[in-house]
């Protein structure tokens, strides 16, 4: 089992439609996050959640609403989404310590029609 | 504030070749540096990080970084380059538990035989 699980690979969906994204950690880890991936743009932070609780919050626009219920799951729930938030979703986890890297998930190819 | 930079967005090289890929940091603190590779439709896989140990640093697929802290750099290199190592690699560090990775705008090698 990958220790990031991400749900689901692909999405479309139209500017009136609610979906949410799920990521999933089986590391023991207290950290997860949220990037943005789009195409010829460098990876964009948008959440941060340690011990579940939100410690950055990158400006993200409202229509992106993240929820961490536990330290192992994450959601990303999307409303009334822009054709330019097409992009590559990743979700990462890390252990709170110096050093600790991040692991991501293979992300969540989201195309907003 | 901390900030990674990646020199050139495009690597060429034959198969066989060294590859170089550039990378400088800027960090109030000592920081803590990763490179990372991302194959097509893939998350992010960690190759190799600078936690302060050793300034050479060897890690996966036969990559190694050198942390030199004169020139704020932390290059990766590979003696000789394969048809698999075609991919796109970040740059990324940190500086405190807890906090996102900032990431470099990313380096696509492309390898050519």
């Amino acid at each position: 089992e990958t220790g990031v699980t991400q749900t689901p690979r692909h999405l479309v969906m139209g500017m009136t439609n609610k979906k949410s994204l799920k990521c999933e950690q089986h590391l023991g880890h207290n950290a997860m996050y949220w990037y943005k991936q789009s195409a010829k743009k460098p990876l964009e932070l948008m959440f941060v959640y340690n011990f579940k609780e939100q410690t950055e919050n990158n400006s993200v626009p409202s229509r992106f609403s993240p929820e961490c219920p536990n330290s192992s799951h994450l959601f990303l729930h999307l409303h009334t989404l822009q054709p330019e938030d097409s992009a590559l979703y990743l979700c990462a986890s890390s252990p709170l310590e110096q050093g600790g890297e991040l692991f991501f998930g293979e992300g969540s190819r989201l195309t907003v029609l | 504030a901390q900030s990674v930079t990646q020199l050139g967005s495009h690597v060429s090289v034959s198969e066989g070749a060294l590859v170089l890929l550039r990378c400088n940091y800027s960090s109030s603190v000592p920081p803590y540096l990763f490179w990372y590779v991302q194959y097509p439709n893939q998350g992010l896989q960690l190759l190799l990080k600078y936690t302060s140990a050793a300034t050479l640093v060897k890690g996966i697929n036969g990559f190694e970084a050198e942390f030199k802290k004169s020139e704020t750099s932390f290059h990766l290199t590979k003696p000789s380059a394969h048809m698999s190592d075609a991919a796109e690699y970040f740059c990324a560090s940190s500086n405190q538990a807890g906090t996102a990775l900032i990431f470099g705008k990313g380096t696509t090698l492309s390898v050519s035989s």
